[in-house]
């Protein structure tokens, strides 16, 4: 149980365009998920974190208006990354969280891995 | 905000050698601490957690023990196996009444039959 999807799994891009990435979360509801970027080598740095029904919350130095995030449902979330360009490629990895199994206890998707050409 | 410091690997082991990962933390407070693997093409999956001070988190032959006085959750595993070849990050909540988590750099561990 407990199972996250990402989808797609990778992307290419033109820079300028923008591009969505899906998080669901497959076998319960998740009440917040967050989105997670990681550089090669590098540690995953918290971009935001949602929860269903509300805005998200962006940590610092983090561009709400380039990265938007939409949490719809109680099982999917939504992240796209507008106007990309080539410092957005990178590993983004989504997690969810139902915080009556455990405090903070998150189970994560596989990654989406996005080039910006 | 809280951060967490990790030995950087590759670490190379050969089968059933005895395995330690460090990890220090700094945090406001006692907040949990967790380990999470990473094994090839796969999610990071929670490995093992610690919820107090002196707490023992273990699952599959792994353990690490919250000490709250050298601030540390050190990963250890008696004898690997190559299975165990992933990569390992120690994390913790970022704090501030935020739920997502702060994690170390990760550490590549890769056991030689």
């Amino acid at each position: 149980g407990a199972v996250v999807s990402q989808h797609p799994s990778w992307v290419i891009c033109k820079s300028g365009t923008s591009v969505k990435i899906e998080c669901r979360s497959l076998d319960f509801q998740a009440t917040t998920m967050f989105w997670y970027r990681q550089f090669p080598k590098q540690s995953l740095m918290l971009m935001a974190t949602s929860n269903e029904g509300s805005k998200a919350t962006y940590e610092q130095g983090v561009e709400k208006d380039k990265f938007l995030i939409n949490h719809a449902s109680l099982t999917l979330s939504t992240l796209t990354v507008t106007s990309a360009h080539p410092e957005d490629s990178s590993f983004y990895i989504c997690s969810a969280s139902l915080r009556a199994l455990s405090s903070y206890e998150q189970y994560f998707g596989p990654g989406t891995r996005l080039t910006v050409t | 905000g809280n951060s967490v410091t990790q030995m950087e690997g590759p670490v190379t082991l050969s089968e059933e050698a005895f395995l330690t990962i460090n990890c220090t933390y700094t945090a406001t407070g006692y907040p949990s601490l967790f380990w999470y693997v990473q094994y090839p093409g796969e999610g990071l999956q929670l490995l093992l957690k610690a919820t107090k001070a002196d707490d023992k988190g273990s699952n599959k032959g792994f353990e690490a023990t919250y000490r709250k006085e050298t601030t540390s959750f050190h990963l250890e595993k008696g004898s690997v196996q190559v299975s165990d070849s992933a990569v390992y990050f120690c994390a913790l909540p970022v704090g501030g009444g935020a739920d997502g988590l702060t994690f170390g750099k990760g550490t590549h561990l890769i056991i030689q039959p």
